[in-house]
């Protein structure tokens, strides 16, 4: 069974403070994407890389894929309480008996941005 | 486009009673996607199709579990004879094609709640 641990499971910071969230497995993904969950509601895709080291920005986000293609990591700067929810990566694998991708979570790290 | 749509939102159903959920996608999303979140955790991989074909099916899910995409629009899943343990979100999503840049849009999900 692949598996995309994350860490930490949760994170209270106050706004203005930096902030890395991490996203491990032990298996190769073809690609890997970050999503923002609100309560109540949907995941939201905020990212997808897919070569790996690459590194994409989106303002103050910026993402990384792990050379192996094995991890990624979110890092927030200066966060904002907009930032505030659960966080959510997951990886791109070929399903073993379809023969065609499907998407696997990670374990979620909840932050709370205090103002 | 109106997104993806879920009903109902919440549920709440004695033990041992059937649901039945239902996932309208993105109108011309080939792709259908069911997976199950409990509190503050990743989702977790039911199932998935494209068009009406029911490519994989996790085996974590018992065989009170159904899912159907009869004309490769709308998705059904079924509960039958529904467990405490069922208790979750059920979360639907829909993408236009696979790849390891699929993009998967999230409807808001039905929380249920087995009494």
């Amino acid at each position: 069974t692949q598996l995309l641990e994350q860490s930490p499971q949760f994170l209270s910071i106050q706004e203005g403070e930096n902030l890395t969230v991490y996203c491990n497995s032990s298996s190769v993904f073809s690609s890997l994407q970050w999503y923002r969950q609100e309560p109540g509601e949907g995941p939201v895709l905020l990212v997808t890389v897919v070569t790996g080291g690459e590194v994409k920005k989106l303002k103050r986000l910026t993402f990384q894929f792990g050379d192996a293609r094995k991890d990624s990591s979110l890092h927030i700067t200066a966060a904002q309480p907009g930032d505030t929810g659960l966080y959510l990566c997951a990886g791109s694998t070929v399903g073993t008996t379809s023969g065609t991708y499907k998407y696997i979570f990670g374990t979620g790290t909840r932050l709370k941005v205090l103002a | 486009d109106t997104g993806v749509s879920q009903d109902p939102r919440h549920k709440i159903t004695k033990r041992g009673q059937n649901v039945t959920f239902r996932c309208d996608p993105i109108s011309e999303h080939n792709r259908l996607y069911w997976y199950r979140q409990t509190l503050g955790q990743g989702p977790e991989f039911l199932t998935y199709f494209q068009n009406e074909a029911q490519l994989e099916k996790s085996r974590l899910l018992s065989d009170r579990f159904s899912a159907e995409r009869p004309k490769g629009s709308f998705s059904t899943l079924e509960i039958q004879r529904t467990e405490q343990g069922d208790s979750a979100m059920y979360l639907c999503a829909s993408s236009l094609t696979a790849s390891r840049n699929e993009k998967l849009f999230f409807g808001s999900g039905t929380q249920l709640s087995v009494l």
